[in-house]
């Protein structure tokens, strides 16, 4: 079966930087693209951007462009997203979701993680 | 590239069926067959309940359905039963390649 596995929580001093991972599983891995999604807290879900599993293409939603970095690693099938230069609004659960083929749709998600930034 | 536009809450009782709005513009819902909507209960992940407007994945009840007009989408739940008490989402692909997430709307299952 499918699954997305996250790394733990982690809490960040502003400023800092965090690195999240996916570990997938159940399909293969460089078929299908990942994306991220972050939640704050009480709040609704935004779309932080999509790589290409197959051949690395990433698209950043366009207010967090050069803070974040998203990546993979074929040989382990995880993904990974980093985030830089942390401040308190960045404090949310970030999720990992498998884009649905050719669908622009997610249709597997990971369990979250939430990353904590305060000082 | 805004938010798209949905609803707070909405209610009903279990039997009934309720609409969810989801309106954005011709960059996003309306330019493109690329809505889906997901469901989130508390402390869970979302689930993906309907995609490219209207399509149900496998496993997901018949009574969850949608479809598009011009710029608004809509999410329809017919037979509400208290298990549906969530937030749903709707999202859209947009013109920049990118994906818009709406703000959510919490619904109540009277």
């Amino acid at each position: 079966q499918v699954q997305l596995v996250q790394s733990g929580a982690e809490v960040k001093k502003p400023g800092a930087s965090v690195k999240v991972s996916c570990k997938a599983s159940g399909y293969t891995f460089t078929s299908y693209g990942i994306s991220w999604v972050r939640q704050a807290p009480g709040q609704g879900l935004e779309w932080m951007g999509w790589i290409s599993a197959y051949n690395g293409n990433t698209n950043y939603a366009q207010k967090l462009q050069g803070r974040v970095t998203m990546t993979t690693d074929t040989s382990t099938s995880t993904a990974y997203m980093e985030l830089r230069s942390l401040r308190s609004d960045d404090t949310a659960v970030y999720y990992c979701a498998r884009k649905a083929g050719t669908a622009w749709a997610f249709d597997y998600w990971g369990q979250g993680t939430l990353v904590t930034v305060s000082s | 590239q805004s938010a798209l536009t949905q609803p707070a809450s909405v209610s009903g009782s279990p039997g009934q069926s309720i609409t969810i709005s989801c309106t954005g513009t011709s960059s996003d819902v309306g330019g493109y067959n690329y809505v889906s909507w997901y469901q989130q209960h508390p402390g869970k992940a979302p689930k993906l309940m309907i995609y490219d407007v209207s399509n149900r994945p496998s496993g997901v009840s018949n009574r969850f359905s949608g479809s598009k007009s011009g710029n608004t989408a809509s999410l329809t739940i017919s037979g509400l039963q208290a298990e549906d008490e969530a937030d749903y989402y709707c999202s859209s692909y947009t013109s920049s390649s990118t994906q818009v997430f709406g703000g959510g709307t919490k619904l109540t299952v009277l």
